[in-house]
């Protein structure tokens, strides 16, 4: 067990709609980052957050968005969503955010009928 | 993530052989390098790390060796075991102030009783 906490664990959802995904960190963490796992593209980077604020924007479509929390824990939404969105979607934490190993979570698999 | 690959996209050892799983990377400022282990419906899985100040380093069963003149990464597991089973990502941090680990496609490494 990571320590990171993702819910829900699996998503099914329709074309158009908005879901937000949830993360909460290993305790003492202070900065966040989501990825996205498919088939044909990997693990990409999406975002990395640091204490609240935003650090780091990798391929993140402008559909989607985040959020860290004052408890640290975090948000990604996805709206107007495609079939394409489909994917397993990965949160991970590190301590400082600094060249250093990161802990992900098991995943919210994301299904877009 | 397209300048971190790995030669294997399968690896199938025998029980108790050594293996090595390999990633080449393109980017001679990277500075932090981490492998991670992801098993089937998990995340991905630290295993070990290196920094570019050195050459080798060693863990439970797990070897890194990092070759800055090649640009090139590897993992050796010695004696392995059908749960070293599982797909095996090489991840790099670019340097220049991005601490945002770029993954590889990763190796799928199966190991036959």
């Amino acid at each position: 067990d990571s320590g990171v906490t993702q819910t829900p664990k699996h998503l099914i959802t329709a074309t158009g709609q908005r879901v937000t995904l949830r993360c909460s960190p290993r305790s003492g963490d202070l900065s966040v980052y989501w990825y996205q796992q498919s088939l044909d593209q990997g693990l990409q980077f999406l975002i990395q957050y640091y204490n609240g604020e935003e650090r780091a924007k990798g391929n993140i479509l402008e559909r989607f968005s985040a959020q860290q929390f004052p408890d640290l824990h975090s948000e990604l939404n996805l709206s107007s969503l495609e079939l394409g969105d489909s994917a397993l979607y990965f949160c991970a934490s590190s301590v400082e955010g600094n060249n250093e190993k990161l802990f992900f979570g098991s995943g919210t698999q994301l299904s877009v009928l | 993530g397209e300048n971190v690959g790995l030669h294997l996209p399968t690896l199938s050892v025998q029980e108790g052989d050594n293996s090595i799983i390999n990633c080449a990377y393109s980017n001679s400022a990277s500075d932090y390098f981490i492998w991670y282990k992801q098993e089937s419906g998990k995340g991905p899985q630290f295993i070990i790390d290196i920094r570019s100040n050195m050459d080798k380093r060693q863990g439970q069963r797990v070897t890194v060796l990092l070759n800055k003149t090649v640009k090139h990464l590897s993992l050796q597991i010695a004696a392995t075991q059908p749960g070293d089973s599982a797909v095996y990502f090489c991840a790099e941090n670019m340097g220049g102030g991005s601490y945002i680990p770029t993954f590889g496609r990763g190796t799928s490494l199966i190991v036959h009783p």
